[in-house]
């Protein structure tokens, strides 16, 4: 039973320009997170969704920053006009039933950075 | 907001002695706790997850105690070992979880 597969594992891309993660939650699991952790700091929760739903984004930034969990495929996470700033390790989980009551579990992450 | 503090930070030990791992946090109102392990440069690996009606959960070496009153978990490793050099992280989940910065476990052989 593979576990959460995110990728690309590592992206170089040079300010300005759009960075697309990727995120196949685990099988059987609805629900996805988006976590990121930038150097020598905690991870910060950014967004939940479900199938077609987002649910939780209180902690995305407010402009920029967008995710989408289709009904088919991975759930995505767009940075667009990326900056410096933006160069951190973006963490996805899934989990099967709803963060309130499952365990969650993640994928080994994809780290930005931006020159 | 969910604050979450684990002391120490960092913590180096000898082969074979027990560590304890402390994770306060400051709001009562949590569905579960998880403990995770993070390699450098990898994920977080769920070592274990109690629910708020639970008051400890064991695995092989591993025991994590919940006291909600207190605002407490703590992680326990019994008999140490080299592989068990890692960052441990305590995350609370009041309905999102909220991470504590983590301790750096160093096991020296």
């Amino acid at each position: 039973n593979a576990g959460v597969m995110q990728n690309p594992r590592h992206l170089v891309r040079r300010r300005g320009q759009e960075a697309r993660l990727r995120c196949s939650p685990m099988k059987g699991h609805s629900h996805v997170y988006w976590y990121r952790q930038l150097p020598e700091e905690g991870l910060k929760f950014m967004v939940y969704l479900q199938k077609e739903n987002i649910i939780d984004e209180s902690g995305m930034p407010k402009e920029r920053f967008s995710a989408e969990f289709p009904k088919e495929g991975p759930s995505i996470l767009r940075i667009q006009q990326v900056v410096r700033g933006d160069s951190a390790a973006y963490f996805c989980a899934s989990s099967q039933t709803g963060a309130n009551t499952g365990e969650l579990f993640f994928g080994e992450g994809s780290r930005l950075t931006v020159l | 907001k969910q604050e979450v503090t684990q002391i120490p930070a960092a913590l180096s030990v000898p082969e074979g002695e027990n560590l304890v791992l402390n994770c306060s946090f400051t709001d009562s109102a949590i569905y579960n706790l998880q403990w995770f392990r993070q390699d450098p440069g990898k994920g977080l690996t769920s070592l274990l997850l109690i629910q708020s009606s639970q008051r400890e959960q064991t695995s092989g070496r591993l025991n994590a105690s919940l006291d909600k009153s207190s605002g407490r978990s703590t992680l326990y490793i019994a008999a140490s070992q080299p592989g068990d050099s890692a960052t441990y992280l305590c995350a609370f989940n009041d309905y999102k979880l909220s991470f504590g910065a983590g301790t750096t476990v160093t096991v020296r052989a």
